[in-house]
């Protein structure tokens, strides 16, 4: 099945610094993609969805300005941590899919990324 | 708005003894699907089981089983014998036709030997 690989799978960054967090779909195309973000012991909650070719579509909340989304290519969605924070230490989530990969596909959750800022 | 429950906060149970999770959803849509995922400690995703709208039957997967009822829009989740390797984190998740998944709060399953 397709598989959608996310990386890092963890990171750890001083105060004030920015992070990228790639996610790639390796075998289909993705016109979107979807980042999600875990607090311990919580829910996955949406952030933002990212449109290839145009902008991302972010959830009520959620910063913009602080959690920049490029979604370059059919198969290559980043997001960007700006000037992070201790708050932001999350565990961040991607998920690719197409109508198509949903009913093919077992796996279109990246392997989440571990973000402690420090 | 497209909504998923997950009432069981935390389950724990003795190995060998079935468990339960349940899952009711709220949809407008006819078509949507349906996703059970298993998160163990390390944070990855596991999938477990997709079902779509228009498939009632419920599934038998090795000790899973699944019981899917659009009547009273629940997909709950039965796990036989359990073992201390289902301890983890169950999410229900709902995909409506060309929207998001939007998850469930989560069951946090523990399984003492």
């Amino acid at each position: 099945g397709a598989v959608v690989s996310q990386h890092p799978s963890w990171v750890i960054c001083k105060s004030g610094t920015s992070v990228k967090i790639e996610c790639r779909s390796l075998d289909f195309q993705a016109t979107t993609m979807f980042w999600y973000r875990q607090f311990p012991k919580q829910s996955l909650m949406l952030m933002a969805t990212s449109n290839e070719g145009s902008k991302a579509t972010y959830e009520q909340g959620v910063e913009k300005d602080k959690f920049l989304i490029n979604h370059a290519s059919l198969t290559l969605s980043t997001l960007t941590v700006t000037s992070a924070h201790p708050e932001d230490s999350s565990f961040y989530i991607c998920s690719a899919y197409t109508e198509k990969a949903v009913l093919n596909t077992e796996a279109f959750f990246g392997q989440g990324t571990r973000l402690t800022v420090v | 708005a497209q909504k998923v429950t997950q009432a069981q906060t935390e389950i724990s149970v003795v190995e060998k003894e079935d468990v339960t999770l349940d899952c009711v959803y709220e949809t407008r849509d006819t078509t949507y699907y349906l996703f059970w995922y298993k998160q163990p400690p390390s944070g990855e995703l596991v999938f477990l089981i997709r079902r779509n709208s228009f498939d009632e039957q419920n599934e038998i997967s090795g000790r899973y089983s699944w019981n899917f009822q659009k009547s009273t829009s629940s997909f709950n989740f039965t796990i036989t014998a359990s073992q201390v390797v289902d301890s983890a984190v169950y999410f229900c998740a709902l995909l409506e036709y060309g929207n998001k998944l939007v998850f469930g709060a989560g069951t946090i399953l523990r399984v003492k030997s």
